[in-house]
């Protein structure tokens, strides 16, 4: 069964800390990830994807498929990335299905 | 462009009533998913649709859920008849035929 694990409900750093955020999944099929994000009074809203391995607001993500990760980084956390996360798996049925984890929230203190 | 639009944006309502949840996906776009979010759960998927046509409604806890998509430009999620452990944040998202999905404000429904 295709999962997407988040051990974080809440995660809180001071700004300046470095920040990751752990997904891990479990699919039998070839992953592609998604990290989502939706920030106070916003739509939740797409932030990256491992495909593109591209860095967006200063946020990273690699895929290890040997330990079944893809886990958010960030060397130096700002106050305005304070949002809830979600760590995203596609499942290849043909269609855009996605299955989330189950969020953490990031708080970044001054 | 205003993006997904759902209504409404809040919902209260009494226990055993019937509610109904209402999303327009962004023009143009093929695929639309219903989601529910809570703190325990996440965001889960209900179904979503392609082409107008149900493609998976797995994620539909229980028959009194349904969901309908009678034309490209709208589609409804009902429960009848309500009660509190359906009270959630209701996500509507459309997709072109690409990997992102756009979503829409959330529909806050309350159950007493």
């Amino acid at each position: 069964a295709q999962r997407v694990t988040q051990p974080e409900k809440l995660l809180s750093v001071f700004k300046g800390a470095p920040v990751e955020l752990k997904c891990n999944y479990s699919y039998s099929g070839s992953p592609e990830l998604f990290w989502y994000v939706q920030y106070s009074r916003q739509r939740l809203q797409l932030l990256l994807r491992h495909i593109s391995r591209e860095s967006i607001k200063g946020f990273t993500a690699d895929l290890n498929k040997g330990e079944t990760s893809f886990h958010l980084k960030k060397p130096f956390a700002q106050e305005e990335d304070s949002a809830m996360y979600y760590c995203a798996l596609r499942v290849n049925t043909g269609f855009q299905k996605l299955v989330f984890g189950t969020g953490t929230r990031l708080l970044v203190s001054p | 462009d205003a993006g997904v639009i759902q209504s409404p944006r809040h919902e209260v309502t009494e226990m055993g009533q019937e509610v109904t949840l209402r999303c327009k996906p962004i023009s143009g776009h093929n695929s639309l998913f219903w989601y529910r979010q809570t703190m325990m759960r996440g965001l889960e998927l209900l179904i979503y649709f392609n082409n107008n046509v149900p493609i998976d409604d797995s994620g539909m806890p229980e028959d009194r859920f349904s969901a309908k998509m009678p034309n490209a430009s709208f589609s409804t999620l009902k429960i009848q008849p309500s009660e509190p452990r359906d009270s959630a944040v209701y996500f509507c998202a459309s997709s072109p035929e690409t990997y992102e999905q756009y979503f829409g404000p959330g529909t806050r429904l309350t159950v007493t």
